[in-house]
């Protein structure tokens, strides 16, 4: 069964700490896997994609990894900011005739001042 | 170069009601899905049109259809509304045209049934 499992399910952390949030998941064939941030209430807005053959990913402070022999991937933020308060999915893509996706349930992370 | 809109932004319904949800794709794309995103969880696929036709669907009850226009436009219609169904209603386009599956989500619907 295609799934995707992100731990933890929430995290809080000082404003200025580092943070590290991880996805697992059973998705097969696989195409590619993104990280994605959304603010409550509002949609999700990518900050990085990885292909099969691609081991790192930064986006200014985030750095995504992704371990596909093990089939695990992490997402690390650095020196948090306020703003970073939100959940973040993990989203795995595969191909089945059409791309298809399979969303992680989240993670929602409070950053405190 | 306008992004993914929906509208309205907010809705407040009561149990039995219908409900109408629209989407506008991010432009050049030609292909909608739907998703439903309850609250504290991810989202939950619905359906994906194209070329004015549903191509792939979710889990979901026949009380939920969709429409995709000429303009690659799409709505989401929910009929007899149930209380389950208030939740947060993504919309998210993509192009055919570039080897590429990146979705881009609107900013949502967020529905309440009463």
């Amino acid at each position: 069964k295609n799934q995707v499992e992100q731990s933890p399910q929430s995290l809080i952390i000082l404003e200025g700490k580092n943070c590290t949030l991880q996805c697992n998941y059973t998705v097969s064939p696989f195409s590619n896997l993104r990280w994605y941030k959304q603010d409550t209430g509002r949609g999700p807005v990518s900050l990085t994609i990885m292909t099969f053959s691609e081991n790192t990913k930064s986006n200014g402070r985030y750095t995504a990894t992704l371990d596909a022999d093990t089939k695990q991937s992490s997402l690390h933020i650095t020196a948090s900011q306020l703003s970073d308060s939100a959940s973040y999915i993990c989203v795995v893509s595969f191909t089945s005739g059409t791309y298809k996706y399979i969303f992680g349930t989240g993670t929602r992370l409070k950053v405190l001042a | 170069d306008a992004g993914v809109t929906q509208s309205p932004t907010h809705l407040i319904k009561t149990r039995g009601q219908q409900v109408t949800l629209r989407c506008s794709p991010k432009s050049g794309h030609d292909t909608v899905s739907w998703y439903q995103q309850a609250l504290g969880q991810g989202p939950q696929f619905i359906f994906q049109y194209y070329e004015e036709e549903e191509r792939q669907r979710g889990n979901f009850p026949d009380r939920f259809s969709g429409h995709q226009f000429p303009n690659y436009s799409s709505e989401l219609n929910v009929n007899a509304l149930l209380l389950g169904d208030s939740a947060l209603y993504l919309c998210a386009s993509r192009t055919t045209r570039l080897s590429t599956d990146t979705q881009y989500f609107g900013p949502g619907t967020r529905l309440t049934v009463l």
